[in-house]
């Protein structure tokens, strides 16, 4: 068990459908990180929060928005939603912001399948 | 940009047979992460390299730093039926303020009881 919550495990909408996904991190770590994972496909890195700002971005859709809140959870919103966007969908934290160690710990995920 | 290159793409062996991947970049990294991924779960950190020519153990798994730091190698000895998964090197990007991580593609592991 890593530590990092997330919600729902599994989901399965429509095609043009808006879904929210939930983490909450390990207690005491500050930075929140959400990964794309298609399948076959390796970690596509979409977005990084720290304290509740925004530290970096990956190659994250127009489609797609996030937030981290005072309480260190964080959303990841999906809009507009399209096939291509059934995948597996993590959340990691890491105590520091700068992803200087690389050391992260992902949740289980949470399978979005679009139909 | 920076990438990873992990060879092989995918590995079928038998258990108790040693195995290697490693991963190479055109660019030099200053920190080498090996992860490991189980079927249905999320990666989790095997082994983290620091220092060039560093080579750190756990367990039955051993992993090096290249001395070049454009590459880095993961062994396991031994291997048994829950090494299966997908195993991951990563590193940080240092090139400008937005500091990513780094991941290859991955090797995907099946061992055959």
């Amino acid at each position: 068990d890593s530590g990092v919550t997330q919600t729902p495990k599994h989901l399965i909408t429509a095609t043009g459908q808006r879904v929210t996904l939930r983490c909450s991190p390990r207690s005491g770590d500050l930075s929140v990180y959400w990964y794309q994972q298609s399948l076959d496909q390796g970690l596509q890195f979409l977005i990084q929060y720290y304290n509740g700002e925004e530290r970096a971005k990956g190659n994250i859709l127009e489609r797609f928005s996030a937030q981290q809140f005072p309480d260190l959870h964080s959303e990841l919103n999906l809009s507009s939603l399209e096939l291509g966007d059934s995948a597996l969908y993590f959340c990691a934290s890491s105590v520091g912001g700068g992803q200087n160690t690389g050391e992260l710990f992902f949740g289980e995920g949470s399978r979005l399948t679009v139909l | 940009g920076q990438q990873l290159n992990q060879s092989p793409q995918s590995m079928f062996i038998q258990e108790g047979e040693d195995v290697s991947m490693n991963c190479t970049s055109s660019s030099i990294f200053n920190t080498w992460l090996w992860y490991k991924q189980d079927p249905g779960e999320g990666p989790v950190l095997l082994i983290a390299l620091y220092k060039a020519g560093e080579l750190t153990s756990n367990g039955r798994l051993t992993a090096q730093f290249g001395i070049t730091r454009k590459d880095s190698f993961l062994n396991i000895s031994a291997s048994i039926p829950s090494d299966v998964g997908i195993y991951f090197c990563a590193g940080p990007n240092h090139a400008g303020n937005n500091r990513k991580l780094i991941w290859g593609l991955g090797t995907s592991l099946a061992v055959n009881p």
